[in-house]
């Protein structure tokens, strides 16, 4: 299956707010509540900052907040700080098996 | 605290074996499934496959099948990843990472970064 799609880049000043697409079909994205959305700064593991499209778990600030509409899901980012400059890739279960999972591309977020 | 400690760096020659592993800790290893994942240099990431090591049942994506062997050691809280011939193509950080909830990757190992070259 491809990947999801995502904008190569996104930007925004301290204080704003960003949000990021990805886009998949109805056999991923779109048929199963189960995006999830992963923050990853240079030389570092990911780490998991959304999941089930819009939960946050443990020790994620309220400012990362997910979404979706049919076949796309976003990831929201409230008021901007520097240390959210990172690249950020969704993920959504695929369905084609009970184990199938698909990433996008990822996006990288520049705090201007 | 849960944490997934993975193997150190390696430098292979191309036609070279090479198994890597990811060693769980704070958690039940045998009840989670432990999912491995390239990152090519500069690149996004990719699902590999996953394995359940309380019985070894393992799902490979179709884009790594019959390329690596996913196994695991429930003894030992170990999960491998495992290739019988490198390639060059093969140069990439491999992460391991544990399922959480809904279908979520929750902890991650730091890395293996493996270079292939002659």
């Amino acid at each position: 299956q491809s990947a999801l799609t995502q904008p190569p880049s996104a930007s925004g000043s301290p204080g704003q707010s960003v949000t990021i697409s990805c886009t998949g079909t109805s056999s991923d994205v779109g048929g199963y509540n189960y995006v999830s959305w992963y923050q990853q700064h240079p030389g570092k593991a990911p780490k998991v900052m959304i999941y089930e499209v819009s939960e946050r778990p443990a020790g994620v600030p309220d400012r990362f907040s997910g979404s979706k509409s049919g076949n796309t899901a976003s990831l929201t980012v409230s008021g901007l700080q520097a240390e959210d400059e990172a690249d950020y890739y969704c993920s959504s279960f695929a369905g084609s098996n009970i184990l199938n999972v698909v990433f996008g591309g990822g996006t990288k977020l520049t705090v201007l | 605290e849960v944490q997934l400690v993975q193997s150190g760096a390696e430098v292979k020659k191309p036609g070279e074996s090479l198994k890597i592993s990811c060693k769980g800790s704070g958690y039940s290893f045998t009840n989670s499934w432990v999912g491995w994942m390239r990152q090519m240099p500069g690149k996004g990431l990719e699902w590999m496959g996953i394995i359940y090591p309380g019985n070894s049942d393992t799902r490979y994506s179709p884009s790594f099948q019959g390329h690596v062997t996913i196994s695991a050691d429930k003894s030992i809280n170990t999960a491998y990843l495992r290739w019988s011939s490198l390639q060059a193509s093969d140069t990439a950080m491999y992460y391991c990472a544990r399922r959480g909830e809904a279908y979520s990757w929750f902890d991650w190992g730091q890395g293996t970064l493996l270079t292939v070259s002659s």
